[in-house]
């Protein structure tokens, strides 16, 4: 079975500019989460989407949305891109049935604001 | 808010040693889950162990194993016969036990293993 892919691997954007990152969960899996990754800030949570919505946000500002699609797929998305939000952006899927299912990362996309 | 602690920045250890990380968390749910993550260097992150809250055995797998102190809000990762595979950040991790997959994650705790 194939892991969670994360679309591109690597991203050099300048300030203002928007930016688009994929997700694919692993096969069957219904939740994908997100996360950014700084040295300063560590890892932080920016949203998980269940089914199609919504279901957890963290406190990240408005420029930082995302979608997930019928067959899963996840997409972040950044508006008007700031030097901070330079970082390491992972995803990770599970199940996230009733009882516990362990979560999967994929290997990040390294985004550089310049 | 839950919170999670990490209060060692870098750990080493020597090969064929234990080593133990420390990581204290604060929240004011009964029922969660805690985890140690492990990211080795441009690879992914993996999990290591999961301890469940309500159970008060400590988990082990193979080489690792956690002393979890309910009470004093305390899980700390024994890890013994230290390989150097075993070189990675190591990330101590809270959930709730139910209603979605947030993890808060602590700040992680660099370990280099001396040959």
């Amino acid at each position: 079975k194939a892991g969670v892919t994360q679309t591109p691997r690597y991203l050099i954007k300048t300030r203002g500019q928007q930016v688009t990152l994929s997700c694919s969960p692993i096969s069957g899996h219904r939740s994908v989460s997100w996360y950014q990754q700084t040295p300063g800030q560590g890892l932080q949570f920016l949203f998980e989407y269940f089914s199609e919505t919504q279901r957890n946000k963290g406190n990240f500002p408005g420029r930082f949305s995302g979608r997930q699609f019928s067959n899963s797929r996840s997409e972040m998305n950044v508006s008007t891109l700031e030097l901070g939000d330079s970082a390491l952006y992972l995803c990770a899927s599970s199940l996230a049935g009733a009882s516990y299912n362990e979560q999967f990362f994929g290997p990040g996309t390294r985004l550089t604001v310049l | 808010a839950q919170t999670v602690t990490q209060s060692q920045p870098e750990m080493s250890v020597q090969e064929a040693e234990t080593v133990t990380l420390s990581c204290t968390y604060d929240t004011s749910e009964s029922d969660y889950y805690l985890f140690w993550y492990k990211q080795p260097p441009s690879r992914q992150m993996i999990l290591v162990i999961r301890q469940e809250a309500y159970k008060q055995q400590n988990a082990t797998e193979n080489r690792f194993s956690v002393n979890f102190q309910k009470a004093a809000k305390s899980f700390s990762l024994k890890i013994s016969d230290s390989q150097l595979g075993d070189a990675a950040m190591y990330f101590c991790a809270y959930r709730i036990y139910f209603g979605n997959e947030k993890l808060t994650f602590g700040t992680g705790t660099r370990l280099t293993i001396i040959p």
